[in-house]
Parts: structure tokens; sequence; C-alpha cells
């Protein structure tokens, strides 16, 4: 069974930094096109962050040059290490699953979804 | 990069349909074939319910629909049931930033 659990959000002070995990099982993260995906308070979802199965990773602008995505494939855990926060940041922050494997590239779209772990960024 | 057009909210009957547009630009929902839409109530996660179109994942009721015309896609729900009350979220490839969302579309059930 597919599956993505979330850690590490938290309330933190503008400027400050939180790294965010996201467990995975039954697949294996290092074959997946993995993304990072936030949702603000009574908000849509916004894209943050994919890292491809060959490593190459992708921002949005929003978030470019202070979000860093990783994985580390022997714990089968993605990363969102989130550098300068801002209050604009604060969302649930949820880690996808592409419905595409391989090398091919991938699907664009999220067949699996972790539960979100809440990110507050407040003084 | 700016977020795919939805109507903020549609409503219907039990039994009814409803359709929920999703409207982009050639740079994403025009020129790909890589839509998809998302069934979000409240307080959970979001769950794939069509993509690449029209495609429909394993589990989801073919009361789910999905097509498209030019840079608009559309999302059909026939035979409209009180679990489908949520709010729906279409997304695609976009050659500007790689993924894009729509605004976000509640769908009620009277």
């Amino acid at each position: 069974e597919v599956k993505l659990v979330e850690s590490g959000g938290g309330l933190i002070q503008p400027g400050g930094s939180l790294r965010l995990s996201c467990a995975a099982s039954g697949f294996t993260v290092s074959s997946n096109y993995m993304s990072w995906v936030r949702q603000a308070p009574g908000k849509g979802l916004e894209w943050v962050s994919v890292i491809y199965s060959g490593g190459s990773t992708y921002y949005a602008d929003s978030v470019k040059g202070r979000f860093t995505i990783s994985r580390d494939n022997s714990k089968k855990t993605l990363y969102l290490q989130m550098n300068s926060l801002r209050a604009e940041d604060t969302a649930v922050y949820y880690c996808a699953r592409d419905g595409v494997e391989g090398i091919t590239g991938p699907g664009y779209y999220f067949d699996y979804w972790g539960q979100g772990t809440l990110v507050t960024v407040s003084s | 990069q700016s977020a795919l057009t939805q109507p903020p909210s549609v409503s219907g009957s039990p039994g009814q349909s409803v359709t929920i547009s999703c409207t982009g630009t050639s740079s994403d929902v025009g020129s790909y074939n890589r839509v998809s839409w998302y069934q979000q109530p409240p307080g959970t996660a979001p769950k794939l319910m069509i993509y690449e179109v029209t495609n429909r994942p394993s589990g989801v009721p073919d009361r789910f629909s999905g097509s498209k015309s030019g840079n608009t896609a559309s999302l059909t729900i026939s035979g409209l049931q009180a679990e489908d009350e949520a709010d729906y979220y279409c997304s695609s490839y976009t050659s500007s930033s790689l993924y894009v969302f729509g605004t976000g579309t509640k769908v009620t059930v009277l």
C-alpha cells in the first residue's frame, strides 16, 4: 500500500528556517517524481517543487532561491528545506507522488498525497 | 504563471449533472493533454479523479468524466450524490513553470 506521511511543520518566525519530511512506503522514492504542493488557509492549491527520478529539481518562482527539495533514498524520505520564511509561506504542505514512474518524464498529475503538515510563519 | 480559471461554485440537486470548467491558455491546457482533476472534501488531502484529460483512476466512479476543447477543460459529474460535495481543482502541465492549478470550485449538493 502506498503511503506518504509528512512531518516537521510548526510555528516559525519570519526569516526563520524549517525542514519538512515526507516518509514514503509501498513504493521506491528514487524511481518516482515527487512534489511538494501547498495550500494557504482557505485558499487553493499551489505547486511548490518537484524532484525527478533522475535527481533534477525545479521550483515555483515564489520559492526559488529559498526552498530546496531533496530525498534520501535509503530512508525513503523526501525533504523540503525552507529558508527565509515569509508570512505568505503559511500553508499546509503536502507531498505528492507523480502518477508516472521511471525516467521517461513525469505525467504531471498526482496519484497519491500525504495528509499534510501545517507551517505557520508569524511573529 | 497565473492560476487556471474555474468558477467559484456550482450546485445541483441529487441525480442532476454539473460541469466545472477550467480555462487556461495555449501555454498549458490548450497545448497539452496533461490536465488532471482533484476532489478535496473539507479538512482532507486532495484525491485524484481524472488524469490526462479523460482517464479515471481505478476506484473513481464512472459518474466522473473529463473533456477538453481548446484552452478549456471540463469535469462533469453525472448523477450527483451527496458525497460529491467538495472543492474541485484542475491542474495542467505548463511550459512556463511545469505545474499550474486552477482556482478551485466548490460543488454544493442541494
